[in-house]
């Protein structure tokens, strides 16, 4: 199993402020990685897959990168709604596997 | 509108069975793999179980194979999950997601959600 290891469990900032939030994988992913959001008492919204495409709708603002085991989810400039859980998620092997999270919560 | 609707949760005594519901709306039922992630409160994302448009072929996660069982009625646009042998570990929220498809193939990465159905296990 993929184990995907998020970092950090918590980042404390500001609106406007850029947030960059990392997943790591114990082996490679090759470029099999999504991105989710998760608000306070929703259903999950996927905002990126295959590292760097955009789910229909995702506003610019979210950005992502990254190869092999080694991935980074970046805001460019935090918007009040986007304080929220982000989650990755792998589909390069079976099981399917999401990281811990991490909560952007406001500074 | 497109969306998917979870029923089916609710109390259950630990050993017992339940089975949830996800009713599609909006799109093409048949044309999508679908899946089942589960939340425990206040916890991360687990993925269940996959299943492909035609029901032909299913994954589980090693948690729950041999007591979860994914399937489809694609003539009622429905996803379902037989759930037996509860234990507390299967205390969550389930939710019935979409998979994203490009062309015929599916990329296993969830674009629409449901808001999902709560099943509680104790005695």
């Amino acid at each position: 199993e993929i184990v995907l290891t998020q970092s950090p469990a918590t980042l404390s900032l500001s609106p406007g402020e850029r947030a960059t939030l990392s997943c790591r994988a114990s082996q490679s992913v090759n470029s099999y990685l999504a991105w989710y959001q998760q608000r306070p008492g929703q259903a999950p919204r996927l905002l990126i897959y295959d590292v760097s495409n955009r789910a229909t709708g995702i506003p610019a603002r979210f950005s992502g990168s990254g190869s092999g085991t080694d991935f980074t989810l970046t805001i460019s400039s935090l918007e009040p709604e986007d304080f929220a859980v982000y989650f990755c998620q792998q589909r390069r092997n079976w099981p399917l596997t999401f990281g811990g999270g991490t909560k952007v919560e406001i500074k | 509108e497109v969306q998917l609707l979870e029923s089916g949760g609710g109390l259950v005594q630990p050993g017992g069975s339940l089975r949830l519901s996800c009713a599609a709306s909006g799109f093409t039922f048949s044309s999508f793999a679908m899946s089942w992630v589960r939340q425990a409160p206040g916890k991360g994302l687990e993925w269940v179980s996959a299943i492909s448009g035609n029901g032909g072929s299913t994954n589980y996660a090693d948690s729950v194979k041999g007591r979860l069982t994914i399937s489809r009625d694609n003539s009622k646009n429905t996803l379902f999950l037989q759930m037996n042998s509860l234990g507390a570990d299967d205390a969550a929220v389930y939710y019935c997601a979409k998979v994203v498809v490009d062309g015929n193939y599916p990329y296993w990465f969830f674009d629409l959600w449901g808001r999902g159905t709560l099943v509680t296990v104790s005695s």
